[in-house]
């Protein structure tokens, strides 16, 4: 069983500041990895992915990887109140052709004004 | 307008009854998931599909059945046989060259 590892938080920060979301995975031949936002009460949206390692950016996230480490980590930049939601970490099962995803527990994140 | 629709949005049912889950999507994917969430758990596969009249078996796919008639439609029967059928239930898709899913609003079970 392919293991994805958050901490589950609650993590809080104040408006304007980095929030930082970190992910571990276990199967080190993933390829593929996936942040994706749940508001409460509401079905995950897909805010970023990464293939590559390094670093992808996009407006104020950036989503991180180092498969050598087995990390993945998510930055929001300028943290807003309406950031405040469940951030969930999904691998890619490599083994698969049908793209199977593998998801955390999530991570609790309180942006306060 | 594109996108995946579950219904209903909440469903409440009683004891030994089977329930069908609708899931339909407009976007011409090929793949679609089912993923139950339990609170302050993470997804769990239930049941995926990639291609019509064919589908598998996920995590925990024991008291659940699906059919894939259309490659627009998977709905999700979850059987009297599921122990504990309460929770949140989500559906996904993706196409076959992207491996980005994307998610329907979800339908909350509730059993009793």
């Amino acid at each position: 069983q392919k293991e994805v590892e958050q901490n589950s938080g609650p993590l809080s920060v104040p408006e304007g500041a980095i929030a930082s979301l970190n992910c571990t995975y276990s199967d080190r031949g993933s390829q593929s990895f996936f942040w994706y936002r749940q508001y409460s009460g509401k079905s995950p949206e897909l805010i970023m992915f990464i293939y590559s390692n390094g670093d992808k950016e996009d407006g104020r996230f950036t989503a991180q990887l180092n498969k050598a480490s087995q990390y993945v980590s998510l930055l929001i930049r300028d943290s807003q109140p309406s950031d405040s939601a469940t951030y969930l970490c999904a691998v890619r099962d490599r083994g698969s052709t049908l793209g199977r995803l593998y998801f955390g527990r999530g991570t609790q994140l309180t942006v306060w004004p | 307008d594109g996108g995946i629709t579950q219904s209903p949005k909440y469903l409440f049912r009683k004891e030994g009854q089977n329930v069908t889950l609708s899931c339909e999507q407009n976007l011409n994917h090929d793949a679609m998931y089912w993923y139950r969430q339990d609170p302050g758990q993470g997804l769990r596969l239930i049941y995926y599909s990639q291609i019509v009249n064919d589908f598998q078996k996920g995590d925990i796919a024991e008291g659940y059945s699906v059919s894939r008639e259309k490659k627009e439609s998977f709905p999700l029967t979850v059987t009297s046989a599921q122990k504990n059928p309460t929770a949140f239930y989500l559906c996904a898709s993706n196409e076959a060259s992207s491996y980005e899913q994307y998610f329907g609003p979800g339908t909350r079970l509730t059993v009793t």
